[in-house]
């Protein structure tokens, strides 16, 4: 997962406020997903992405939003941070439909 | 709703032990069935992979075995050593679907020395 970069990497935030994860990816992958893992869960996905502004929503995409303005960057917003959003949130990337995930090394969300 | 589901949560084997990590699925229309391995504080990475057309598929020590008429597949690992310990992933698409990854819920492996 070299080429992929999450940040921050932990973050603490309060209950009511936005927060915005960022991926940043080096691999010019077109396709790119935002999944949260919760034990019990496995990982499931929050929003994902075809290509620069082509975005489009996943199974548990309430209270998140995403952006994609450049091929490299995929942003996640909480737009009011609630406490069942506390989650570990993992960023992929795909060369290309049908084909494996690259996944970064993750997020660490707590809300208090 | 869960579309693939992964048995069982947790297992603990013996060195030179050979795990079994079980998934079914519901969707008929997936065709992509890889298996991802996941070390504490890293993302999951892919394993190995196999599609429908074929039963059984080995990396090194990994194989998956692929029943479609029962909807199940399974991850083996021959010879387990104490760094297979990890959390284990199953996971299913569909090119009908855009093909976005389902994952199951996940198995802890711990492999004893």
């Amino acid at each position: 997962d070299a080429g992929i970069t999450q940040s921050p990497r932990h973050k603490v935030t309060e209950t009511g406020t936005p927060v915005t994860l960022r991926c940043h990816q080096t691999e010019n992958h077109r396709y790119m997903y935002w999944y949260r893992q919760d034990p019990g869960h496995g990982l499931r996905l929050i929003h994902y992405s075809y290509g620069v502004k082509d975005t489009d929503k996943g199974e548990v995409s309430d209270g998140y939003s995403v952006s994609r303005s450049k091929t490299e960057d995929f942003l996640l917003t909480l737009e009011s941070a609630t406490s069942s959003q506390t989650s570990v949130y993992f960023c992929a990337t795909a060369r290309g439909l049908g084909y494996g995930y690259t996944f970064g090394s993750g997020t660490r969300l707590t809300v208090v | 709703q869960q579309q693939v589901k992964q048995s069982p949560q947790s297992l603990i084997v013996q060195k030179g032990g050979i795990p079994i990590i079980n998934c079914a699925y519901e969707n008929t229309a997936f065709d992509y069935f890889p298996w991802y391995q996941q070390f504490p504080g890293k993302g999951p990475a892919l394993l190995i992979a196999i599609r429908p057309d074929v039963s059984e598929k080995k990396e090194g020590r990994f194989t998956i075995s692929f029943n479609k008429s029962a909807k199940q597949f399974s991850l083996h690992i021959m010879d387990s050593q104490p760094g297979d310990s990890a959390t284990y992933f199953c996971a299913a698409s569909s090119e009908t679907s855009g093909s976005r990854l389902t994952f199951g819920e996940g198995t802890q492996l711990t492999v004893n020395p």
